[in-house]
């Protein structure tokens, strides 16, 4: 399984741009990109997932170069509402049984 | 709504006791995960079910035990619990749909005294 690393914290302000970038050197060909988002006491949350060049959803969006060893998530115009941990993780999700490994994630803080 | 469901969603147990976690989904998804999260830490893997009647170990899967009883239900049992299984445990599931990721239930909150 491909490690994942990310920055263990990150602060903003409300209105703001955030990108969260996460290496992951030793992606496999078949491998995904993918990132949740866990507020306290909760489950993780599916939030945008990628395999190359960029994905955008309403949520935000996703930066993945073309040696894919690094992803960046972008958050536009974050809020309070948006503090919470967030995981990247890569895996092959297209076959069963994918376990995936969470790492401990980014603790994104948003203030006013 | 569709999703993951667990019960109970709290449980406080004597050491020694045992129970079981009933973990439902409702997207006919093939594959299903049981997780364990220790306070300030990711998720860590206990056991999973790639498909109906197949189960295999995760991370750590000692004083756990696991049923796939049909597609929809993966449930966890602790047949001895320990003070060192307090924890949250989440379900998830994930198959082929909108995405490829994983839908993770709103987890059961176990302390072990």
């Amino acid at each position: 399984l491909a490690k994942t690393t990310q920055p263990i914290s990150m602060d903003s302000y409300e209105g703001q741009e955030v990108n969260i970038t996460c290496s992951h050197n030793n992606i496999a060909t078949n491998d995904y990109i993918t990132w949740y988002q866990q507020f306290p006491s909760q489950g993780p949350r599916f939030i945008i997932q990628g395999y190359k060049t960029k994905v955008t959803n309403e949520v935000a969006s996703l930066f993945i170069p073309a040696d894919r060893k690094s992803s960046t998530l972008s958050l536009p115009r974050v809020s309070l509402s948006d503090t919470a941990v967030y995981y990247c993780l890569v895996g092959d999700p297209t076959g069963g049984g994918n376990k995936l490994t969470f790492g401990t994630g980014t603790q994104l803080k948003v203030e006013l | 709504n569709a999703g993951v469901t667990q019960t109970p969603k709290f449980q406080v147990l004597k050491t020694g006791q045992s129970m079981t976690l009933q973990c439902a989904q409702d997207m006919n998804h093939n594959s299903m995960y049981w997780y364990r999260q220790d306070p300030g830490m990711g998720l860590r893997l206990i056991y999973y079910s790639a498909s109906e009647g197949t189960t295999d170990k995760g991370e750590v899967p000692n004083g756990y035990n696991v049923s796939r009883l049909n597609k929809r239900e993966f449930s966890l049992r602790l047949e001895s619990a320990a003070p060192s299984q307090t924890s949250v445990y989440f379900c998830a599931s994930s198959g082929p749909g909108q995405h490829y990721g994983y839908t993770f239930g709103s987890g059961t909150r176990l302390t072990v005294v």
